[in-house]
């Protein structure tokens, strides 16, 4: 969805190293969402937000830490990447109650 | 916590067959949602299930919610190879709460 747009869109990293994600969106969503995604085992949320400065943890926040400043805007943090932290990480935004959630391409990353 | 369960993990399917992905909550669900991944791309939303018993139809696909709202299923008449992709199911326990994701069925297609 182009109106979500992530940046980088793929990264090769070193462990240890801080690394962050941005996500940013024209949607005007109020809802946005970090996920990570392993070969079969779907799409798993981090860390999600219902409004600026709302955070919330979802089931695997460990190591990662999130920043909502801006409605548009949310940024996912990797403060020392380790190899098991490789993934594809998409960021989605939803609007209040039931609504579908639209996802950015998503960012490969690859910590060595 | 809450669980989504999808099966098979993965589907070969020959060109113009039918087949069917099964979805399994751990818990009563709100609603349910499916989307679909091609591959290299993102989750891109389908369908949503709402009301238990509910069954949707989009062309090919036909979607269908469970009476007790635990379980979902998609099928797909006639495959074609545009079909071919990962398909999750997305459950919510509650109204506007977060999703929940299966691990997805990738699909492939012998043409």
């Amino acid at each position: 969805d182009a109106d979500v747009t992530q940046t980088p869109r793929n990264r090769i990293t070193k462990t240890g190293k801080r690394i962050m994600l941005e996500c940013s969106q024209t949607k005007g969503h109020d809802r946005m969402y970090w996920y990570r995604q392993d070969p079969g085992l779907g799409l798993r949320l981090i860390y999600y937000s219902f409004d600026v400065k709302d955070i919330n943890k979802g089931e695997i926040s460990d190591g990662y830490s999130v920043s909502r400043q801006a409605q548009a805007k949310f940024s996912l943090s990797l403060e020392s990447a380790i190899p098991n932290q490789t993934a594809l990480y998409f960021c989605a935004t939803g609007q209040r109650g039931n609504q579908p959630q639209h996802f950015g391409d998503g960012t490969r990353l690859s910590i060595l | 916590g809450q669980q989504v369960m999808q099966i098979p993990q993965y589907q070969h399917v020959q060109e113009g067959e039918d087949f069917t992905t099964y979805c399994n909550s751990s818990t009563t669900l709100s609603n349910i949602q499916w989307y679909k991944q091609r591959p290299g791309g993102h989750p891109v939303f389908l369908i949503q299930l709402v009301k238990s018993g509910e069954v949707k139809k989009q062309k090919r696909l036909t979607f269908q919610f469970g009476e007790a709202k635990k379980n979902s299923s998609l099928h797909i008449t006639a495959t074609q190879t545009t079909d071919v992709g990962t398909y999750f199911c997305a459950g919510r326990q509650a109204a506007g709460n977060k999703l929940t994701f299966g691990g997805g069925t990738r699909v492939l297609v012998k043409p």
